[in-house]
């Protein structure tokens, strides 16, 4: 089963920014926030990673709260070519090896 | 760099066929994933390598699916019979290898979309 809990679908204007919530609140101590998201068609494709500091990159930002029970993807200026389904993803267990596993995500809808 | 390629893209045979899927991970990433997703049950993962070496099949539907990986630069997952059942897409994916505090980033390929008739 998926460790985090997201909502089933969100919209949001072009232009204007996608801010995507995941909760994780059994999240262990050294357990990493991942972010995919899967265009139509496509594969997932990866955005960023957290631990507990927010993060930033040329796609998005990663805002992790301080007790790491949730966090906060941000596209700070959504297009249509962000339509998608956003997985947040936490890793399981504390085994190295342990498995990614996708949970249903959040459709993104990028309104016109 | 090419990325992560899949073979055939589209696959559709009948039941009882064999089918082999293939995948060439990004070079130099030593994890190798295969996926399975279909709309009822989303993305499952089958079963994934490390340096080469199996680590955990326990994705894997049942003894009609096969995977290997010969060699750091090609895998197969094969279905003996197949079954309408079967049908979906199957993704493959790659990643580097772990350093330090370790990742798990995967770049995932296009996906082949096996229809079992």
């Amino acid at each position: 089963d998926a460790k985090t809990t997201q909502p089933p679908s969100m919209d949001c204007a072009e232009g204007r920014a996608a801010n995507l919530p995941c909760n994780h609140s059994t999240i262990s101590g050294n357990e990493y926030v991942y972010w995919y998201r899967q265009i139509h068609s496509q594969g997932p494709q990866y955005i960023i990673h957290g631990l507990k500091n927010n993060e930033t990159n040329e796609m998005a930002s990663l805002i992790i709260t301080e007790d790491r029970k949730s966090s906060t993807l941000i596209l700070p200026h959504a297009t249509l070519r962000d339509t998608a389904v956003y997985y947040c993803i936490v890793r399981v267990g504390e085994n190295r090896d342990d498995k990614i596993i996708f949970g249903k995500g959040t459709r993104l809808h990028i309104l016109p | 760099d090419a990325g992560v390629i899949q073979s055939p893209r589209h696959e559709v045979t009948e039941m009882g066929q064999e089918v082999t899927l293939r995948c060439k991970p990004i070079s130099g990433h030593n994890s190798l994933f295969w996926y399975r997703q279909t709309m009822m049950r989303g993305l499952e993962l089958l079963i994934y390598f490390n340096n080469n070496v199996p680590i955990d099949d326990s994705g894997m539907p049942e003894d009609r699916f096969s995977a290997k990986m010969p060699n750091a630069s090609f895998s197969t997952l094969k279905i003996q019979p197949s079954e309408p059942r079967d049908s979906a897409v199957y993704f493959c994916a790659s990643g580097p290898d772990r350093q330090g505090e370790s990742t798990d980033t995967q770049y995932f390929g296009p996906g082949t979309r096996l229809t079992v008739l």
